[in-house]
């Protein structure tokens, strides 16, 4: 079976300092992977979405960038963090099927200071 | 402007209570999906419907996709606590394409 794992679970850090969060997935090759921004108990913003190594493709302009440097690991990046950047981001790859199924990470939940 | 509409916002109810929450849309949609989400948690997916009209039934939970594919709901039947969350909508305009989210109704079920 399929699992995703992202860490940490939750981060504190100063503006202007870096990010870097992880995501993982196990049991499945060549998955879509997905970066998502979820305001207090809202809704989910997609940030980065990835089809495969290297390619990374951005749904809005923002400080953040991604990259994908194995097949199954999708990193988040920050050179530098805004207050604005604080939510809880959220991972996800995507089964095509019949129907596309996305399934979820259990989240990092970052404050900016 | 949100792709994808739900409503109520915010949802309170008594345990033992009949409800249903609401996803609209002025777009088709390929397919639609239900998540429930547990504060400091990842989405679960509930259930995916792709046929205009099709209902689907998971336990106390009855999920309908509108005739024209623009809209689907979620009724609950006798809530219980565990039910309380945020449920979200999610819609596929195409097969392929990436997903859009609604903004979500938080269900608060009182024992």
């Amino acid at each position: 079976s399929q699992t995703i794992h992202q860490w940490p679970a939750t981060l504190v850090q100063p503006v202007g300092s870096p990010l870097s969060l992880e995501c993982t997935v196990e049991g499945t090759s060549n998955p879509n992977l997905y970066w998502y921004r979820q305001a207090a108990g809202r809704g989910l913003q997609l940030l980065f979405y990835s089809v495969g190594i290297g390619q990374i493709s951005s749904e809005v302009p923002q400080n953040l960038s991604a990259s994908r440097p194995q097949d199954r690991q999708f990193i988040l990046s920050s050179k530098k963090l805004l207050l604005s950047d604080s939510g809880f981001y959220l991972c996800a790859w995507m089964y095509r099927g019949i129907t596309d199924t996305q399934y979820f990470g259990p989240g990092t939940r970052l404050t900016v200071l | 402007t949100q792709l994808l509409e739900q409503s109520p916002q915010f949802l309170s109810i008594q345990e033992g209570e009949n409800l249903t929450v609401y996803c609209n849309s002025s777009s088709v949609f390929s397919s639609l999906q239900w998540y429930r989400q547990e504060p400091g948690e990842g989405p679960v997916l509930l259930v995916t419907v792709v046929t205009g009209g099709e209902v689907k039934k998971l336990k106390r939970l009855t999920f309908q996709f509108g005739d024209a594919r623009k809209d689907s709901s979620l009724h609950i039947t006798a809530a219980q606590p565990g039910d309380t969350g945020l449920y979200l909508c999610a819609g596929a305009r195409n097969y392929g394409q990436n997903f859009v989210f609604g903004p979500g109704t938080r269900l608060s079920v009182l024992p």
